[in-house]
């Protein structure tokens, strides 16, 4: 079966640095997206990887391993903004995303 | 770029009537949009795939004739929730896929409309 696996939520302070790590199960795979989702709001896309390694974009760094089936968000000089859930969706052999229910981060000052 | 509108981004309706949700891709188009519904603390459900000018596809679980999936054109497609229930009360979403695939071939999501069910 298809299955995401992410801790349900998470604690760190403003100005820190969260990794938010994610497994995956998938039937076939075609990279893997983060989204950022606000509460009462539609994800909006953070970031996408298909090749291992890391991929930069501002605060905002993903990495992608392939043949563990690992990914992890990690995000830097945390801000009170960045309180939201943040969801691994990897693509499958179809081109569908597979959601799981996502990380809850909670940000303290 | 890359925006999507939904409307209404809320409605309430009694139970036994029918509510219509437009999407709508402004300034790019989708031959590809896709219906979510998310209940509170769940993850995303994909409820079907819409392809422009053909039947929606619906996943397993989600019946057809009760979630009327229209696709008439590149920017626009339409869930219609008929004779709605208390238990269809969810948060909507619809995404898109830019034609031109986008630089990561990723889906644009709407705001989302909210449906209450009395």
């Amino acid at each position: 079966g298809q299955n995401i696996d992410q801790p349900t939520e998470m604690t760190a302070t403003e100005g820190a640095i969260v990794q938010i790590n994610c497994t995956y199960q998938t039937s076939g795979f075609n990279g893997l997206f983060w989204y950022q989702q606000h509460a009462g709001e539609a994800p909006t896309f953070l970031s996408y990887n298909v090749l291992d390694g890391l991929e930069e974009k501002g605060r905002f760094s993903s990495f992608l391993s392939r043949s563990k089936g690992y990914s992890y968000l990690l995000l830097k000089e945390l801000q009170m903004k960045d309180s939201a859930s943040y969801l691994c969706a990897p693509l499958d052999s179809n081109y569908q995303l597979i959601w799981g229910a996502g990380t809850k981060l909670i940000i303290k000052p | 770029g890359a925006v999507v509108s939904q409307h209404p981004s809320w409605v309430i309706c009694k139970s036994g009537t029918s509510v219509k949700i437009e999407c709508r891709s402004l300034d790019f188009q989708a031959t590809t949009m896709f219906w979510y519904r998310q209940f509170p603390k769940q993850s995303l459900m994909l409820m079907a795939t819409s392809n422009e000018g053909s039947k929606a596809t619906y996943e397993q679980g989600v019946e057809k004739d009760k979630f009327l999936i229209n696709h008439a054109s590149l920017t626009l497609s339409t869930l219609t929730v008929t004779s709605a229930h208390p238990e269809d009360s969810s948060f909507y979403i619809c995404s898109a896929r830019d034609v031109a695939g986008g630089e990561y071939n990723e889906q644009f999501f709407g705001p989302g409309t909210r449906l209450t069910v009395l």
